[in-house]
């Protein structure tokens, strides 16, 4: 059964800074990986798709990084704003299914 | 264009009722899929839609959770005999075919169950 962990849960960061979230999954045989962010009370926002034969993605400020083999994912935020605040949330997508972390939440402080 | 549109936002019921969640996919999108985000479970698969094909069913809890999607596009979620452990926040996706595309989620129907 695949298993997905975000590391770390939670995330507290002053403006400015460049920050990276992790993601691991336990089974490599995956055909995508995709981020979301999610604000509360709301649904989620796709943020970046990476296909299993992609290494990486990125869009704006945001880049993503997939290493199939090895079972990790990393999301990379440059210069991060207060607006960035959120929970960043990674799933892999095998079967008919996206398959959930637990999520890091982010903060960023002005 | 339209995104994926969830109705009711939010629905309470007492305990033992029947409970219906409905999902406007995106318009073109042969694949819709419903998940659950509950505090304790974090985001969870319930079921798969696919053209005309059969249902993956495989994350529904209990024979107490349905799901029809009627002409390809409209779903409705059914949970009969409400419990209180059914307390969650259904998510509903789309996505333009089958496994490997992009997924777009709906802002969610918030079910409390009294």
């Amino acid at each position: 059964k695949q298993e997905v962990t975000q590391i770390p849960a939670a995330l507290s960061v002053p403006e400015g800074e460049n920050l990276v979230l992790n993601c691991s999954f336990t089974d490599s045989a995956i055909y995508n990986l995709q981020w979301f962010r999610q604000d509360p009370g709301k649904g989620l926002t796709s943020l970046l798709l990476i296909q299993s034969s992609q290494r990486e993605q990125t869009s704006g400020r945001l880049n993503a990084s997939l290493d199939k083999s090895s079972g990790r994912s990393t999301l990379y935020i440059a210069a991060s704003q207060p607006g960035d605040s959120a929970t960043y949330l990674c799933a892999v997508g095998a079967g008919n299914m996206l398959t959930f972390g637990g999520g890091t939440r982010l903060m960023v402080k002005p | 264009g339209a995104g994926v549109s969830q109705s009711p936002s939010n629905k309470v019921t007492e305990k033992g009722k029947d409970v219906e969640l409905r999902c406007d996919p995106i318009s073109g999108h042969t694949a819709l899929y419903w998940y659950r985000q509950s505090l304790g479970q974090g985001l969870e698969f319930l079921i798969y839609f696919q053209g005309n094909s059969a249902p993956d069913k495989s994350g529904l809890p209990s024979d107490r959770f349905s799901a029809e999607r009627t002409g390809g596009s409209v779903s409705t979620l059914t949970i009969q005999r409400t419990q209180q452990e059914d307390s969650a926040v259904y998510l509903c996706a789309s996505s333009l075919s089958g496994s490997g595309y992009e997924q777009y989620f709906g802002p969610g129907t918030r079910l409390t169950v009294t």
